[in-house]
Formats: structure tokens, sequence, C-alpha cells
């Protein structure tokens, strides 16, 4: 069964700093693109970041570029995210998924998500 | 960025209605749409790529159309696990954006 598991997550101050796993299992993972997506409390889905196959390339959004870093060791099946300079703004439940790109780009499976809550 | 605009924002139905969710681009993204299934405290579940393409394990009763700027995702009849919230998303570029979701609720 393919299967992503994030931690990580958990309560820092404002201009404080976390870093997010996201363990893959149940597939090849040095063979598929990664992505981080959030969704603050209440509200909608979010695109946050993406690493290559093999972590060459990466992209952030706007709204954290400059403050995250997406990652990944392939020989630990692992992708994270490094956040720093955390404001309120980014408090979320973060997700991990792999990209499939065949006829069209979609995202499955997606992990179960990571709380991060930022405030003083 | 694109930006994708779901309508209506929320929906009440019964069990066994037919339900129709629509999902509008800023620009043409050919057929690069996908459709989610979100339960509160779960993450996204995909149900339809390629704007048309079930995904393993879907229920024929969902089924998604449309290619360019508009696309819509039906249910044809409606059951009790169907409620819940519904996102369409873009992904023919870089970041791959979310419509803001439609709330299914019981009627």
């Amino acid at each position: 069964e393919m299967q992503l598991v994030e931690s990580g997550g958990g309560l820092v101050q404002p201009g404080g700093s976390l870093r997010l796993s996201c363990v893959a299992s149940g597939f090849t993972f040095s063979s598929y693109a990664m992505h981080w997506f959030r969704q603050a409390p209440g509200k909608g889905l979010e695109y946050v970041s993406l690493i290559s196959h093999n972590g060459e390339s990466t992209y952030s959004a706007d709204s954290v570029k400059g403050r995250f870093t997406i990652s990944r060791d392939n020989s630990k099946n692992t992708l994270y995210l490094q956040m720093d300079s955390l404001s309120t703004e980014d408090m979320a439940v973060y997700y991990c998924a792999r990209e499939i790109y065949l006829s069209g780009r979609w995202f499955d499976p997606w992990g179960q998500g990571t709380l991060v809550t930022v405030s003083s | 960025d694109i930006q994708m605009t779901q309508s209506p924002s929320s929906l009440s139905a019964s069990v066994g209605d037919r339900v129709t969710i629509t999902c509008r681009a800023s620009q043409s993204i050919s057929s690069y749409l996908n459709w989610y299934q979100q339960k509160p405290g779960k993450a996204p579940n995909l149900l339809i790529y390629t704007a048309s393409t079930l995904q393993s394990g879907v229920p024929s009763r969902f089924s998604g159309s449309g290619s360019g700027t508009d696309f819509t995702l039906t249910i044809s009849s409606l059951q009790p696990e169907d409620f819940a919230t519904y996102y369409c998303q873009q992904s023919y570029i870089i970041p791959c954006t979310f419509g803001q979701g439609t709330r299914l609720e019981i009627k």
C-alpha cells in the first residue's frame, strides 16, 4: 500500500523554525516529484512547494519563498520542509503528496497532514 | 498564477439527488484539471484527474467533464458518504492552484 506519513508539526513562536518530514512507503520514492500543500484552519487548500525526483529542481510559492526550503533524501524515502521565520499566516495543516505525471499531472496519495501552530 | 473559481460555494442536497459543481479557470488549462474530496479532519482524496478520468476505487456515480476553462463534477445519485467538501485543482502550470471549495451538505 502506498503511504505518506508526515511528522514534525507543533507549536512554534512567531519568527521561529520548524522542519517537517514526510516518509514514503509502498512505491519507488526516488522516481517521483513531491509536493507540499497546506490548509489554514477552516480555509481552502494552498500550494506550497515542489521538488523534482532527484532533488535538482525546486519551486516555492511566493508566500513562502526565501523562508521555506524543500529537500529530499531518496536513500531514506523522506521529503522535508524546512520552515524559517514563521508567522501566524503560516499556521496550517501541512500535507505532502506524490505527483503523477503522465497525460496530465495529479497528486496521489496524500499524507494525513501535520499541524503547525504559530503563536506566542 | 491561474485563478480557479468554483460554484456554488455551498450546496444542500438530499440522498439520491443529482449534483453538479462547476469550476472555471482564469485561462485555458487544457484538461489539466483534478477533483478532490475532503472530509473533516482528513486529507484530500483524489476523485478525478485530467478532467474526466476516474481514479481507481472511486465509485462510478462520480464523473467529470470539460476542457479549456470550464469544468464540471457530477455526482449522479448522492450517497450519505458523499457529503464533504470538493475542490478542483489546475495542474497545467505550477503553482497548482485550487478552487475555494464547495461544501456539500445534507438537506
